[in-house]
């Protein structure tokens, strides 16, 4: 059975930083696209940024780009995303999810980001 | 990356069918196929239900079916069951290394 089970979220100020985890099993990892996805309460999806297998080719939406950075262990099986410079805006549940034919096709169950003073 | 334009909401009765559209641009929907479905119930992470604009993965009902015409993708759900009531949204590959979302639409069986 594939689990994306992510963890790392939490209250922080804004101007703060947090790092997510997804730790990922049932799968083979190594061989995986994966990417973050985010909803802010009550809002739609939101694509973040994705990471190829070997961690040589990341791609983000342009509202992180230069704040967030993805990144994976694959000795691990897990997944990464530092969060630097964080935003009112940022409040969200952070998803995990597998990449497969260009779609999502495994999620985790989120984790939720609050940036508040 | 703007999001994809989806109607805020669908509805229909048991057994009838809905159809959902999802408008884009040239520079995604109009140019890729890779766009997707995702049924969104309350509380609960999104559920792949359509790829590739209209292939479905092991496990979703071929009520579920999906196509594109030029900018737009359209989802149709036929022969709708109360379980079908959820938020659904598209997605499309948008070039340069970016994805967008659709805005989403309830689906409210009656």
């Amino acid at each position: 059975e594939v689990q994306l089970v992510e963890s790392g979220g939490g209250l922080v100020l804004p101007g703060g930083s947090l790092r997510l985890a997804c730790a990922a099993s049932g799968l083979n990892f190594s061989r995986d696209w994966m990417h973050w996805v985010r909803q802010a309460p009550g809002k739609g999806l939101l694509w973040v940024a994705r990471i190829s297998n070997d961690a040589t080719i990341t791609d983000y939406a342009d509202s992180v780009k230069g704040r967030f950075i993805i990144s994976r262990d694959n000795a691990k099986n897990t997944l990464y995303l530092q969060m630097n410079s964080l935003r009112a805006e940022d409040t969200a549940l952070f998803y995990c999810a597998r990449e497969n034919w260009g779609a999502n096709d495994y999620w985790g169950q989120g984790t939720l980001v609050t940036v508040s003073s | 990356q703007s999001a994809l334009t989806q109607p805020p909401s669908a509805s229909g009765s048991p057994g009838q069918s809905v159809t959902i559209s999802c408008t884009g641009t040239s520079s995604d929907i109009g140019s890729y196929n890779y766009v997707s479905w995702y049924q969104q119930r309350p509380g609960k992470a999104p559920k792949l239900m359509i790829y590739e604009v209209n292939k479905r993965p092991s496990g979703v009902p071929d009520r579920f079916s999906a196509f594109k015409s030029g900018n737009t993708a359209s989802l149709t759900v036929s022969g709708l069951q109360a379980e079908d009531e959820a938020d659904y949204y598209c997605n499309s590959y948008a070039g340069r290394s970016n994805f967008v979302f659709g805005t989403g639409t309830k689906v409210t069986v009656l």
